[in-house]
């Protein structure tokens, strides 16, 4: 069953501006992470947050995660045409069973 | 990094028909994989959860008479879509979780690496 509901379903932004993706979810996480999917292919994972972390970066990307709120946000900073992708939070629900819960994801066009 | 791969990348094939598709971790040895299925413009649902050795656990609604899993090595995983359906055509992805690299080191199954996928087309 899906968990995570993201916001917005779809983003267009020209290059150079920043992206913010929010996800929320109902049940307690061990861990987020965040996956980008270029149409058609597979999942490339960009940044795991665990439940007792509540920000953390990778390159251009920022995440934060409110466990209070359940919900966590993906910044990525000075987009460029090649963030073109399909963004989708994932949660780890607790006892490290591996399974992962996937949002509905955020669409995000990135305009030249 | 950890690479997985998955065989067909595309398929298509009749109504009736049984396909098989296999999800190969290339460069260490994964003690847990999941199958999970994507509709357009949907996000992935997870089918089941495969470990080495045991019978797959699946997700409420997944048939597991529909969709056999065999989990036979620590290397490999398979996904068989019985008496295929057009409701069937979609895109199957795996992920291979929780390993031991070939050149030594290991993680646990909250580190996961995801295949390419598999488009199945059922006419």
């Amino acid at each position: 069953s899906q968990q995570g509901e993201e916001d917005p379903q779809a983003l267009s932004i020209q290059e150079g501006e920043n992206a913010t993706m929010n996800c929320s979810y109902k049940t307690s996480i061990n861990n987020l992470q965040w996956y980008r999917q270029n149409s058609g292919r597979g999942l490339v994972h960009l940044i795991l947050i665990r439940s007792n972390e509540r920000e953390k970066h990778s390159g251009r990307l920022r995440v934060t995660l409110d466990t209070s709120k359940k919900s966590s946000s993906l910044l990525i900073t000075a987009s460029r045409a090649a963030d073109t992708a399909s963004y989708f939070c994932a949660t780890a629900p607790p006892g490290n069973t591996g399974k992962l819960i996937f949002g509905q994801g955020t669409t995000l066009q990135v305009k030249p | 990094g950890a690479v997985v791969s998955q065989h067909p990348s595309w398929v298509i094939c009749k109504s009736g028909t049984s396909v098989k598709i296999e999800c190969r971790s290339l460069d260490f040895q994964a003690t847990t994989m999941f199958w999970y299925r994507q509709f357009p413009k949907q996000s992935l649902m997870l089918m089941a959860t495969s470990n080495e050795g045991s019978k797959a656990t699946y997700e409420q609604g997944v048939e597991k008479d529909k969709f056999l899993i065999n989990h036979a090595s620590l290397t490999l995983s398979t996904l068989t879509v019985t008496s295929a359906h057009p409701e069937d055509s979609s895109f199957y992805i795996c992920s291979a979780g929780g390993g031991h690299s070939t050149s030594g080191g290991a993680w646990g199954t909250d580190t996961q690496y995801f295949g390419p996928g598999t488009r199945l087309t059922v006419l």
